[in-house]
């Protein structure tokens, strides 16, 4: 196992199923985060959690339930979606607050949500 | 809020030429950190060179190079001798040096052509 590892890769769900994502990084890092990409869009911060506690909360609908139980492992719930959350998710960890932070951010292949 | 504008959607360029990307930002602050990140189709984005603002020296990582124009807001990745794997999404980021939030651009989107 290396680096950051995300679950399903692919994800078909209807408007009313609830389903999750898995994130899970092998790196020590002590930040998780989570992105949404949508074509011809610049990536969108959609949570961010740091030794556990989130810290980053960009305005996300509630249909969206992050879950980070320990530093390696990030969840994104998902439940009553829209088409429009058909998208490219991305998880990415990195290293914060000290002196190995780089800003670097190491992200998983994301896992392909399309919402029928 | 700081912005990150790509303003070509898709390049190519010959196997074994030289391309440059191009990326401008917004921002008002002095310190801060900007990135090209690479996103080959269906594998993960991986950060391909890194240029902290304080540093005039441009940085350069084997055939990736950068132009870092601090004043005018700029900073454009150079690939030379261009090869067939260095075709993907490349994203150019900044990032303020604290904290979490990053900004991306839109992408551009790189063909090699044999």
């Amino acid at each position: 196992e290396t680096g950051v590892t995300q679950t399903p890769r692919h994800l078909v769900m209807g408007m009313t199923n609830k389903k999750s994502l898995k994130c899970e990084q092998h790196l020590g890092h002590n930040a998780m985060y989570w992105y949404k990409q949508s074509a011809k869009k610049p990536l969108e911060l959609m949570f961010v959690y740091n030794f556990k506690e989130q810290t980053e909360n960009n305005s996300v609908p509630s249909r969206f339930s992050p879950e980070c139980p320990n530093s390696s492992h990030l969840f994104l719930h998902l439940h009553t979606l829209q088409p429009e959350d058909s998208a490219l998710y991305l998880c990415a960890s990195s290293q914060e607050g000290t002196s190995g932070d780089t800003g670097e951010l190491f992200f998983g292949e994301g896992s392909r949500l399309t919402v029928l | 809020a700081q912005t990150v504008t790509q303003s070509q959607p898709e390049m190519s360029v010959q196997e074994a030429e030289t391309v440059t990307l191009s990326c401008t930002y917004d921002t008002s602050e002095s310190d801060y950190y900007l990135f090209w990140y690479k996103q080959p189709p269906s594998r993960q984005m991986i950060l391909v060179i890194r240029q902290e603002a304080y540093k005039q020296q441009n940085a350069t990582e084997n055939r990736f190079s950068v132009n870092f124009q601090k004043a005018a807001k700029s900073f454009s990745l150079k690939i030379s001798d261009s090869q067939l794997g260095d075709a993907a999404m490349y994203f150019c980021a900044y990032w303020s040096g604290t904290g979490n939030q990053f900004y991306f651009g839109t992408g551009t989107s790189l063909t090699v052509i044999p």
